[in-house]
């Protein structure tokens, strides 16, 4: 089947403009999570959706990031008023739902975002 | 918080060698242990995981990796590298909801 779909595959934006990576999880996976990989600070947890809601947003750098969930579905991954540190590769992942067992997390290949 | 180290950023084979990738975890509760691979623009494919029961782990493409609590360690080995096994790996360890990954190994395979 289909895996984990992100759009755009590239970005390039200008310092402070807004940006918007889509991502579209593996059909009937219920949980969904953001994650940042640059190269100073290698594979960082951003967020976590549970369907819709976020129980677990440690991880987000600064109010700039935001994210939603609509539909149990599809999540968009904001960045406001981008910096040229907020340049990386934003990986999104899905799994099954969470229970008392970790499910394994299946990745989709990235968007890469630059900030000039 | 779970957290994984990976020893050495770079490791480098002849072909037909056996890879050997290093893992050593921290967790104060019992892990759930993952190895994922990443090819060059891609994004991260899981090789295989360790959650209980079975110390030895058989992933894809060859790939196995041992869970040793004494040693909290959970190296990744493959009995003979191929060309195609060159890409970074990465080590990960559940924390909470997220996985805590280790920086990478990269792995260099030379005919």
């Amino acid at each position: 089947g289909a895996g984990v779909s992100q759009s755009p595959s590239n970005k390039v934006t200008e310092k402070g403009k807004d940006v918007e990576l889509r991502c579209d999880p593996i059909s009937g996976h219920t949980a969904l999570y953001w994650y940042r990989q640059s190269l100073g600070q290698g594979l960082e947890f951003l967020i976590y959706f549970q369907g819709n809601s976020a129980p677990d947003k440690s991880g987000l750098p600064s109010d700039r990031f935001s994210a939603e969930r609509t539909g149990g579905s599809v999540s968009t991954l904001t960045i406001q008023r981008t910096q040229q540190e907020d340049s990386a590769v934003y990986l999104c992942a899905s799994s099954l739902v969470r229970g008392l067992t970790v499910e394994t997390q299946y990745f989709g290949p990235g968007t890469r975002l630059l900030v000039l | 918080a779970q957290s994984v180290t990976q020893l050495g950023s770079h490791v480098s084979v002849s072909e037909g060698a056996l890879v050997l990738l290093r893992c050593n975890y921290s967790s104060s509760v019992p892990p759930y242990l993952f190895w994922y691979v990443q090819y060059p623009n891609q994004g991260l494919q899981l090789l295989l995981k360790y959650t209980t029961g079975a110390t030895l782990v058989k992933g894809i493409n060859g790939f196995e990796a041992e869970f040793k609590k004494s040693e909290t360690s959970f190296h990744l080995t493959k009995p003979s590298a191929h060309m195609s096994d060159a890409a970074e790996y990465f080590c990960a360890i559940n924390s909470g909801y997220a996985l805590n990954f280790g920086k990478g190994t990269s792995l260099l395979v030379t005919p």
